[in-house]
């Protein structure tokens, strides 16, 4: 139990669906992240949330679409996904941003998407 | 532009056979190193956070260490539940960059 839960662990689409990745965190920090875990790739960091507002977007496709109705709460959309999609996206929580203080990032377990 | 190097990419170890883990960076501006460890098809669990040259921090049969340009965990007779993927991270003055992963195998 990491604090940081994720829903679905799993989720095959097609390239026509529209899905929603669920995260809560129960660790009552103000940061959430999504990121994108690819085979034989780094972490890719995809959206960046503090108090529920965006503070980054690293140039992610419109396919994908967050939103973060509360500090607690955070959704990933997804519509009309490629195949190159498919991949481990990660959910993740800090108690502050990135250059303010102890920011230790804990992560969910992940949803596996595969697109088809 | 921040980098980390993890290397090797893969080790395998027998069950008790002691070895280090290296991650090499270069970052503007060191606010903290980061351990994970990664089961397949989980996500990344927190281990250690390092903040400057020197500093160690040690759990179970886990150590971390931090110099000016590399972190290195040594395992220390590692068993079978020690097979996971680690993961080293570096903070600089705004994001946090990771590398790819180390792939370490115990065989009992």
């Amino acid at each position: 139990e990491t604090g940081v839960t994720q829903t679905p662990r799993h989720l095959v689409m097609g390239m026509t669906n529209k899905k929603s990745l669920k995260c809560e965190q129960h660790l009552g920090h103000n940061a959430m992240y999504w990121y994108k875990q690819s085979a034989k790739k780094p972490l890719e960091l995809m959206f960046v949330y503090n108090f529920k507002e965006q503070t980054e977007n690293n140039s992610v496709p419109s396919r994908f679409s967050p939103e973060c109705p509360n500090s607690s709460h955070l959704f990933l959309h997804l519509h009309t996904l490629q195949p190159e999609d498919s991949a481990l996206y990660l959910c993740a929580s800090s108690p502050n941003l990135p250059g303010q203080g102890a920011n230790t990032i804990y992560f969910g377990e992940g949803s596996w998407l595969t697109v088809v | 532009e921040d980098q980390v190097t993890q290397s090797p990419e893969a080790l395998r170890l027998q069950e008790g056979e002691s070895s280090s883990l290296n991650c090499s960076y270069t970052v503007s501006g060191l606010r903290g190193l980061f351990w994970y460890r990664q089961d397949p098809g989980k996500g990344p669990e927190f281990l250690f956070t390092l903040y400057s040259a020197g500093e160690e921090k040690e759990k179970e049969r886990l150590k971390a260490t931090l110099t000016k340009k590399e972190s290195f965990l040594h395992i220390t007779a590692p068993k079978p539940e020690d097979s996971a993927t680690y993961l080293c991270a570096v903070r600089g003055n705004e994001k946090l960059t990771f590398g790819t992963g180390t792939r370490l195998t115990i065989i009992p």
